[in-house]
């Protein structure tokens, strides 16, 4: 396999559920992304792994999650979700978190929270 | 932080005819602009970049321009096809620190 990839694709979850997102990146990248992305908004950058080490946490609630066990690996761990958080979340992965190269994208996993 | 505006956001071209999207940005410090094409059930994708040194960059097709004193910047797609159906977002970022995306635009090109 090549590129960024997302499990599951589709999501759906009560408000009491934990689940969680997984992302793998084939690129040999060392930065990984987790954002949201809701109609008619921009993205919404949650989370930034660079090395492993978390480097950004945009004031995300803690009932998300993330893991990064490796440089390959991204998880986004979710419990007592929010009807809102009802999104697209994209993981993408870079060579380095430098502000100044080429983004790559997953497919995205469909969250619905009931 | 930066913020990012970006207009029109949606758009209908007839095949063939040309499209342009503009962004503006806020932070003069940021430096690197790059524009993502999402098409349905994918992920967004880099199709052409700019960065805050060159005025404009072409790549068949595809054009961006750079207006570094207005802060602004935009995409042309010229002869459009209906492959180019899809979301158009654009972004900003300076150095060591994260991309700031415009709300997007929906472009459909009308066979």
């Amino acid at each position: 396999e090549t590129g960024v990839t997302q499990t599951p694709r589709h999501l759906v979850m009560g408000m009491t559920n934990k689940k969680s997102l997984k992302c793998e990146q084939h690129l040999g990248h060392n930065a990984m992304y987790w954002y949201k992305q809701s109609a008619k908004k921009p993205l919404e950058l949650m989370f930034v792994y660079n090395f492993k080490e978390q480097t950004e946490n945009n004031s995300v609630p803690s009932r998300f999650s993330p893991e990064c066990p490796n440089s390959s690996h991204l998880f986004l761990h979710l419990h007592t979700l929010q009807p809102e958080d009802s999104a697209l979340y994209l993981c993408a992965s870079s060579q380095d978190f430098s502000g100044s190269g080429e983004l790559f994208f997953g497919e995205g996993s469909r969250l619905t929270v009931l | 932080g930066e913020n990012v505006e970006q207009h029109p956001s949606t758009l209908s071209v007839q095949e063939g005819d040309s499209a342009v999207i503009k962004c503006t940005y806020s932070d003069s410090a940021s430096n690197y602009f790059p524009w993502y094409k999402q098409e349905l059930g994918k992920g967004p994708q880099l199709i052409i970049d700019i960065r805050s040194n060159v005025g404009e960059k072409k790549d068949q097709r595809i054009a961006v321009t750079l207006n570094k004193t207005a802060k602004h910047f935009s995409l042309h797609i010229t002869e459009t096809q209906p492959e180019d159906s899809a979301v158009y977002f654009c972004a900003a970022s300076s150095t060591g620190n994260q991309f700031y995306f415009g709300t997007g635009t929906s472009l459909t090109v009308i066979p």
